[in-house]
């Protein structure tokens, strides 16, 4: 499988729920993202990793934790989420941070209750 | 200063015609500018991409023009067909940073 995938592709969860996304790149990079997107939002990053790094919180409530085991990948846990949080979770790779092409999963479209 | 202005929000354009879309930006840092399209239910994927040392780039039919000077940048699609429809998101980032700061969106409609 190449590029990049995301699992799962829909994700219903009530406020109390603990749930985690996953994102596998399969491209090699060393940098791996956390976006948001909203109906009616630009894109949001929320995590920057470099070389399994953290490097960038974009101001994330701590109900989002994220967590790279490696280059590969990535993961997104949720709990206690409110239903604002509902959205497509978008996870991208590139080869460096930064002015690099950015290559961006399917998405995850969660919804909350 | 990080922001990227992106204009217009949706825009409809008949099969065959130029659709053009503007970018503006503000810190003089940022040193790579794609755009990215993307269809309903997929992610954002590159379409095209340009760096300040030139002023135009050309692929197919799609062109970006790039002023330096003013900090703006714009997306031409020639003959748009209706298979472009979709949402385009112009970008900025820079060498050494951490971040690319994504434009609002443009939701292009190509009528047959």
């Amino acid at each position: 499988e190449t590029g990049v995938t995301q699992t799962p592709r829909h994700l219903v969860m009530g406020m109390t729920n603990k749930k985690s996304l996953k994102c596998e790149q399969h491209l090699g990079h060393n940098a791996m993202y956390w976006y948001k997107q909203s109906a009616k939002k630009p894109l949001e990053l929320m995590f920057v990793y470099s070389l399994e790094e953290r490097v960038e919180n974009n101001s994330v409530p701590s109900r989002f934790s994220p967590e790279c085991p490696n280059s590969s990948h990535l993961f997104l846990h949720l709990h206690t989420l409110q239903p604002e949080d509902s959205a497509l979770y978008l996870c991208a790779s590139s080869q460096e941070p930064g002015a690099y092409t950015q290559y961006f999963g399917p998405g995850t479209r969660l919804t909350v209750l | 200063q990080q922001q990227v202005k992106q204009s217009p929000q949706s825009l409809i354009v008949q099969k065959g015609g130029i659709s053009i879309i503007n970018c503006a930006y503000e810190n003089t840092a940022f040193d790579y500018f794609p755009w990215y399209q993307q269809f309903p239910g997929k992610g954002p994927a590159l379409l095209i991409a340009i760096r300040p040392d030139v002023s135009e780039k050309k692929e197919g039919r799609f062109t970006i023009s790039f002023n330096k000077s003013a900090k703006q940048f714009s997306l031409h699609i020639m003959d748009s067909q209706p298979g472009d429809s979709a949402t385009y998101f112009c970008a900025a980032s820079s060498t050494g940073g951490f971040k690319t700061i994504f434009g609002a969106g443009t939701r292009l409609f190509v009528k047959a």
